[in-house]
C-alpha cells in the first residue's frame, strides 16, 4: 500500500513554455500533499504544502505565480512550472500523507530539463 | 536554527561489512524522525518512523535507533543491493503536521 505516482517521468521543454507535473496517491486519499525539489548531491527540498480544496503553503522564496500548485481532489495535485527557465531544472519529487499519520510517501519523481 | 546534519557524506562497505550511519539533529521538542533510502533517480521509499529516545526498529539487514541528540541506522551485513543513499529528516519546530527538514544523505556503496 501507500504508493504514489508521478507523470510525467521526466521532461525537456524550451525556455518560456510550462510544464505540469501530476501526483497521484494510488491506493489512498491524501489529505495533505507535498512538492520538493532536489538539485543534483543535494537533499530534498520542501517547496509548498497542499491540502485538498485550499491554497498550496509555499516556502519561503519559493515564488508561488511561478510554481503553481492545484490539489483538486483526495487523490491528484499538479504542480505547473510557468514560464520555465533553465534554472529551474531539476528533480521534481511530491509525496503525500494523511492526515492523523506523520509518514509521508514519495512519488518517482519527474526529470525537468529547461533548455 | 533547526538543523539536520548526516555523517559521513559517503561511505564504502565490503559485502558483510557492517556499518553505522549517522543522523545529528538541533530540533527541540522532536516529533519524529524518518529514514528513507533514496536509488539513483527515483524518489525516496520509507524505511522507519522513530518518536523517542531509545526506540528502535528494524527491518531485515536494517535497524534505526534514537537517542535525545542523534539517530544511527545500523546495518548489519550489508549486500550491494543496500546500496543507495540514506536520508533522515525531521519535522521543524512549530510546524503544521507534515513539513520535514532533510539531511543532505549518506551515499552507501557495498561492494561485492
Amino acid at each position: 500500500g501507500a504508493v504514489v505516482s508521478q507523470h510525467p517521468s521526466w521532461v525537456i521543454c524550451k525556455s518560456g513554455t510550462s510544464v505540469k507535473i501530476e501526483c497521484r496517491s494510488l491506493d489512498f486519499q491524501a489529505t495533505t500533499m507535498f512538492w520538493y525539489r532536489q538539485f543534483p548531491k543535494q537533499s530534498l527540498m520542501l517547496m509548498a504544502t497542499s491540502n485538498e480544496g485550499s491554497k498550496a503553503t509555499y516556502e519561503q522564496g519559493v515564488e508561488k505565480d511561478k510554481f503553481l500548485i492545484n490539489h483538486a481532489s483526495l487523490t491528484l495535485s499538479t504542480l505547473t512550472v510557468t514560464s520555465a527557465h533553465p534554472e529551474d531544472s531539476s528533480f521534481y519529487i511530491c509525496s503525500a500523507g494523511t492526515s492523523g499519520r506523520d509518514t509521508q510517501y514519495f512519488g518517482p519523481g519527474t526529470r525537468l530539463t529547461v533548455l | 536554527e533547526d538543523q539536520v546534519t548526516q555523517s559521513p557524506e559517503a561511505l564504502r562497505l565490503q559485502e558483510g561489512e557492517s556499518s553505522s550511519l549517522n543522523c545529528s539533529y538541533t530540533v527541540s521538542g522532536l516529533r519524529g524522525l524518518f529514514w528513507y533510502r533514496q536509488d539513483p533517480g527515483k524518489g525516496p521509499e520509507f524505511l522507519f518512523t522513530l518518536y523517542s529516545a531509545g526506540e528502535e526498529k528494524e527491518k531485515e539487514r536494517l535497524k534505526a535507533t534514537l537517542t535525545k541528540k542523534e539517530s544511527f541506522l545500523h546495518i548489519t551485513a550489508p549486500k550491494p543491493e543496500d546500496s543507495a543513499t540514506y536520508l533522515c529528516a525531521v519535522p521543524p519546530r512549530g510546524s503544521t503536521l507534515g513539513r520535514l527538514y532533510f539531511g543532505r544523505g549518506t551515499q552507501l556503496t557495498v561492494w561485492p
